[in-house]
């Protein structure tokens, strides 16, 4: 299947700082990638739709100015936690698709940890 | 929001044994996935199947999708220590490449 890969796979950092999240579809053109975040056990929680070239679509509750992404080209797209605190602390997975209706394939993910 | 719930949330079985884990869901879909996750580790795509399958197989794994119920079921046959992980299913609404959204999952533990 398609690789996604995710950098950094685990982060520390202290509150009120930035971290930047990259996720890269390797192998394949994803016009679109999905960022995630995961709380422990619990399922996973869609974030936000990134669109190559264009802005991102966020859901409900999660604000764009604090969770930006980019998606400059058709295999990379960035999520950078500005000003993170604690609560944001959680497992950032993103994923990438080939194509409308096709499968989805999902980055390792990323553990922040904000102390 | 989860548009997903399965059932049961937690299954152990013997090595050898099949684990039968089930999801409903509650709008019209294009196509649902199933997924398995490792203890804090990424997600592993298992199966798809499209809203106008009902039946596909994948080695050990079958997967049954009946729309008329949105309910799907994921068999794993003769079980291994390895099959322990979380497994969510996952709808996509259209074709345009909607980002699918996950079930709570069932933890499974396979003991040998």
């Amino acid at each position: 299947g398609a690789v996604v890969s995710q950098h950094p796979s685990r982060v520390i950092c202290k509150s009120g700082t930035s971290v930047k999240i990259e996720c890269r579809s390797l192998d394949f053109q994803a016009t679109t990638m999905f960022w995630y975040r995961q709380f422990p056990k619990q399922s996973l929680m869609l974030m936000a739709t990134s669109n190559e070239g264009s802005k991102a679509t966020y859901e409900q509750g999660v604000e764009k100015d604090k969770f930006l992404i980019n998606h400059a080209s058709l295999t990379l797209s960035t999520l950078t936690v500005t000003s993170a605190h604690p609560e944001d602390s959680s497992f950032y997975i993103c994923s990438a698709s080939g194509g409308p209706g096709e499968t989805q394939y999902f980055g390792p993910g990323t553990r922040l940890l904000v102390l | 929001s989860q548009q997903g719930e399965e059932d049961p949330q937690a299954l152990s079985i013997q090595e050898g044994e099949n684990a039968t884990m089930n999801c409903s869901y509650k709008t019209s879909i294009n196509n649902l996935q199933w997924y398995r996750q490792n203890s804090g580790r990424g997600l592993v795509h298992l199966i798809l199947i499209r809203s106008n399958e009902r039946e596909k197989h994948s080695g050990r794994l079958r997967v049954t999708l009946d729309t008329s119920k949105k309910s799907s079921s994921l068999l794993i046959t003769a079980s291994r220590a390895a099959d322990t992980a979380s497994y969510f299913c996952a709808t996509a609404f259209n074709q345009a490449g909607t980002a699918l959204i996950f079930g709570k999952g069932t933890t499974l533990s396979v003991s040998s």
